[in-house]
């Protein structure tokens, strides 16, 4: 079974410019979350995509960071303006349940190998 | 507030030696609770995860953890380091309700020497 997979793996650019990341999820799972990694910290959840819809994006900083789940699919997140900050791993993960209620229990995450985007 | 505390940004170990991760939550109601290691230039992998029942979890790679609700903590140990065993290790918590999100503590990098 194929893994979650991302690209680019590395991306380096200037401040004030743009980039995007892509994912795409393991087959059939209907939850996809971005991480934010910074060098010395854990993981940090940005945005969680069930299915098409936003179930959670309360760490995700709108006025300069945007994602998009398209056909409930692959996603892609983007930075616009790149800030210094911004330096880190982007990592994606997946889980296979869907639906948009609350629930207990847990369903696990695979995660992608990363994109680490180094900001000049 | 809720959170997870890993003591020890870095621990070193001889190979053969007893390797101890510790972390810790806060959070009246018991969470659920997960070990993810994470190789260089890798994702995460999942080593083990505690949802309910016995309080002794074994995962991959020989690694266990036990979860003690009296003291907050979900330590990770093996008996016998490998040098295979070097790597970064996070302890992370998904809280009751929600959607399944997890958070991780700062993680813990082991080093195994000969």
């Amino acid at each position: 079974e194929a893994g979650v997979a991302q690209s680019p793996r590395y991306k380096i650019i200037e401040k004030r410019q743009s980039v995007a990341f892509w994912c795409n999820p393991i087959s059939g799972h209907a939850t996809l979350y971005w991480y934010q990694q910074i060098l010395g910290q854990g993981p940090k959840l940005l945005i969680q995509f069930q299915n098409n819809g936003v179930v959670d994006d309360s760490q995700l900083p709108k006025d300069r960071f945007s994602a998009e789940r398209l056909k409930g699919v692959d996603s892609t997140l983007k930075i616009q303006p790149a800030k210094l900050e911004d330096s880190a791993v982007y990592l994606c993960a997946s889980s296979s349940r869907g639906g948009t209620i609350p629930f207990e229990g847990t369903d696990t995450q695979y995660f992608g190998p990363g994109t680490r985007l180094t900001v000049l | 507030a809720q959170s997870v505390t890993q003591l020890g940004s870095h621990v070193s170990v001889s190979e053969g030696a007893l390797v101890l991760l510790r972390c810790n939550y806060s959070s009246s109601v018991p969470p659920y609770l997960f070990w993810y290691v994470q190789y260089p230039n890798q994702g995460l992998q999942l080593l083990l995860k505690y949802t309910t029942g016995a309080t002794l979890v074994k995962g991959i790679n020989g690694f266990e953890a036990e979860f003690k609700k009296s003291e907050t903590s979900f330590h990770l140990t093996k008996p016998s380091a490998h040098m295979s065993d070097a790597a970064e290790y996070f302890c992370a918590v998904r809280f009751s309700g929600g959607y399944n999100k997890l958070i991780f503590g700062a993680g813990t990098r082991l080093a195994v020497h000969p």
